[in-house]
């Protein structure tokens, strides 16, 4: 059984570019998360996507965008592209329901360097 | 607002030595806990999770950690290190059911020494 799947692993962009990061929820989980984690830091949630509807968003901006497909895939967009975006980019799937208890499962990310 | 401090950036044992890694919470409400585990250039995985069953948890690779409501506390420990310990090791805090955000710590980095 398939977990949760990023793509890419790895990403070089310039300042000022738009990027678009892409996760595959495991088998049986509708919710997707994202989160992004810097250098020496924890993750942070950046927002949540189920229904195809955005949820729950944290403390970033507009910038950040996303959105969900009837096959529970989701897509991160970032637009306008600063330095400080160069991060590793998680994505983490969930049931909801019963189940929804903290089943969270994690990717394994997607590595964005900003140059 | 929920928040979580990890003390510690940086933490060395010994092989065979006991594993302590500090995590103090702050919460309004009762919380759920969670330790994950993340080796280089990898994701995060569950180790364990608090969801205010039993003080006492106990996850994967002979980790457990202990909620401690009167100290605001969740320390992860193992018994004896092993070189297949060393990671980065974050705690992280929600509230309620479902699908709550995880508020995560800034993490710790575990060294195992031979």
């Amino acid at each position: 059984d398939a977990g949760v799947t990023q793509s890419p692993t790895h990403l070089i962009k310039t300042r000022g570019q738009q990027v678009t990061l892409r996760c595959s929820p495991k088998s049986g989980h509708d919710t997707v998360s994202w989160y992004q984690q810097a250098l020496g830091q924890g993750p942070q949630f950046i927002f949540q996507y189920y229904e195809e509807e955005e949820r729950q968003r944290g403390n970033f901006p507009d910038r950040f965008s996303g959105h969900q497909f009837p096959n529970y895939s989701s897509e991160l967009n970032v637009n306008a592209l600063l330095l400080g975006d160069s991060a590793l980019y998680l994505c983490a799937s969930s049931p909801t329901g019963r189940e929804a208890n903290y089943g969270y499962t994690f990717g394994s990310g997607t590595r964005l360097t900003v140059v | 607002a929920q928040s979580v401090t990890q003390l510690g950036s940086h933490v060395s044992v010994s092989e065979g030595a006991l594993v302590l890694l500090r995590c103090n919470y702050s919460s309004s409400v009762p919380p759920y806990l969670f330790w994950y585990v993340q080796y280089p250039n990898q994701g995060l995985q569950l180790l364990l999770k608090y969801t205010s069953a039993a003080t006492l948890v106990k996850g994967i690779n002979g980790f457990e950690a202990e909620f401690k409501k009167s100290e605001t506390s969740f320390h992860l420990t193992k018994p004896s290190a092993h070189m297949s310990d060393a990671a980065e090791y974050f705690c992280a805090v929600s509230v309620n059911s479902g699908n709550t955000p995880l508020v995560f710590g800034k993490g710790t980095r575990l060294s195992v020494i031979a």
